[in-house]
């Protein structure tokens, strides 16, 4: 079955720090791109980040650039979103998803997680 | 970047036929066949519907279907079901590796 499984989601304060963790199986995990897309509580989906299939490119949305960093270990089937310096309004559901394509990056995701809650509040 | 406007919430009954809006700008829905809608049950993983505009993946409903026009994508729901109530959100690339999602559709059952 293929499936991806987030975690590290935690209460932190303003100005902290956290790692989220995303686990993959049932694809070869290193034909693919991982993206982190998050939810704040009400509001719509939000593309975050996005790591290519051999870890080579990185990319981020405006507001977290220079704050957020995603990588992955393809060894070991897993993406990491490292969150530093965060804000109130970091606060959300995040959600590892796949690429659907082999070749993709960015285009869209046919797999995705239940998510990890992420709340900055002091 | 602003998000992808979308209606904010549309209702129909059983049976009926329902389409879903989701306008852009020339630099994403407008350039890239890279349109996908996603629906979510709150508290479930979101679900990838249709990609690339009009295609659905396999073991999607036949029920759902995709379009565009200029900067405008659209869902359409055929034969409206209780279980379609949900979330919908339209999402496209954006150049760069980047993606950008709607602020997404609830959909009510009546």
């Amino acid at each position: 079955e293929v499936q991806l499984l987030e975690s590290g989601g935690d209460l932190v304060q303003p100005g902290g720090s956290l790692r989220l963790s995303c686990a993959a199986s049932g694809f070869t995990f290193r034909d693919h791109a991982m993206t982190w897309v998050r939810q704040a509580p009400g509001k719509g989906l939000e593309w975050v980040s996005l790591i290519h299939a051999a870890g080579s490119g990185t990319f981020y949305v405006g507001s977290v650039k220079g704050r957020f960093t995603i990588s992955r270990d393809n060894s070991k089937n897993m993406v990491y979103l490292q969150m530093n310096s965060l804000r109130v309004e970091d606060t959300a559901v995040y959600y590892c998803a796949k690429d659907r394509k082999v070749t993709g990056a960015g285009n869209d995701f046919d797999v995705w997680g239940r998510g990890t809650m992420v709340t900055v509040s002091s | 970047q602003s998000a992808l406007t979308q209606p904010a919430s549309v209702s129909g009954s059983p049976g009926q036929s329902i389409t879903f809006s989701c306008t852009g700008t020339s630099s994403d829905v407008g350039t890239y066949n890279l349109v996908s809608w996603y629906q979510h049950h709150p508290g479930k993983a979101p679900k990838l519907i249709i990609y690339e505009v009009t295609q659905r993946p396999s073991g999607v409903s036949n029920r759902f279907s995709g379009s565009r026009s200029g900067n405008t994508a659209s869902l359409t729901i055929s034969g409206l079901q209780a279980e379609d109530e949900a979330d919908y959100y339209c999402c496209s690339y954006a150049g760069g590796s980047s993606a950008i999602f709607g602020g997404g559709t609830k959909l009510t059952v009546l």
